[in-house]
């Protein structure tokens, strides 16, 4: 049972346009989401990340946007530059409980 | 000091060895993690010490023991391995595991290849 998903494998995005990454999850208990941005063969890296009780937050060019009532979130990177590209996952959790990782999505900038 | 430190960054093993996997933390964080990634897969929680006691076992098989010998470290034996256990061991950390809205850092991960 996937609860956080990416419907989207991959995405590819010019540089300078905006990059929109989206995850759906099912477990409306989820208080806390996180996104993670990973680079082949190393750890992922914390990006940003967002309560519950908020529907935005916001980084330098990356922003996560947080829709409660339809269970998704999106992050936006404007603008995109060639080194966003990576695969970013999201995550969610509740409580102090165990983080639990959405499938990925592969972003590609394109020069 | 920010950095999880995994070691060593790759291993290959035959199914009849003994190996140990290494993490260290300097952060002052009290939760350490064990995750094993498969390509193209999310990252699946394996292990998680809470101030230096075993928390959560995934229902991990027992060819795989973890131990946390002091609160900046946290190792991962390996013994008997099956090729399907190849993958990125990561290694993360958090600072309070009580407190909710907790980010972990991880490590780089080893890549290990079972033979």
């Amino acid at each position: 049972d996937q609860q956080v998903k990416q419907n989207s494998p991959s995405l590819s995005v010019q540089e300078g346009r905006i990059s929109i990454l989206n995850c759906d999850y099912t477990n409306s208990m989820f208080d806390y989401f996180l996104w993670y941005k990973k680079y082949p063969a190393e750890g992922p890296t914390f990006l940003i990340s967002i309560s519950s009780i908020k529907d935005k937050n916001e980084d330098g060019r990356f922003t996560v946007f947080l829709n409660k009532s339809a269970k998704h979130l999106s992050l936006h990177i404007v603008p995109s530059q060639p080194g966003d590209s990576a695969v970013y996952f999201c995550a969610a959790k509740v409580g102090n409980e165990k983080l639990t990782f959405g499938t990925g999505t592969r972003l590609t900038i394109i020069p | 000091d920010t950095e999880v430190t995994q070691t060593p960054k790759h291993l290959v093993m035959g199914m009849t060895n003994k190996k140990s996997l290494k993490c260290e933390q300097h952060m002052g964080h009290r939760a350490m993690y064990w995750y094993k990634q498969k390509a193209k897969k999310p990252p699946e929680l394996m292990f998680v010490y809470s101030y230096e006691k075993l928390s959560i076992n995934e229902s991990v098989p027992s060819r795989f023991s973890p131990e946390c010998p002091n609160s900046s470290l946290l190792n991962l034996h390996l013994h008997a391995l099956q090729p399907e256990d190849s993958a990125l061991y990561l290694c993360a950390s958090s600072q309070d595991p009580r407190r909710r809205n907790e980010k972990l850092f991880f490590g780089s991960g080893t890549q290990l290849s079972v033979l």
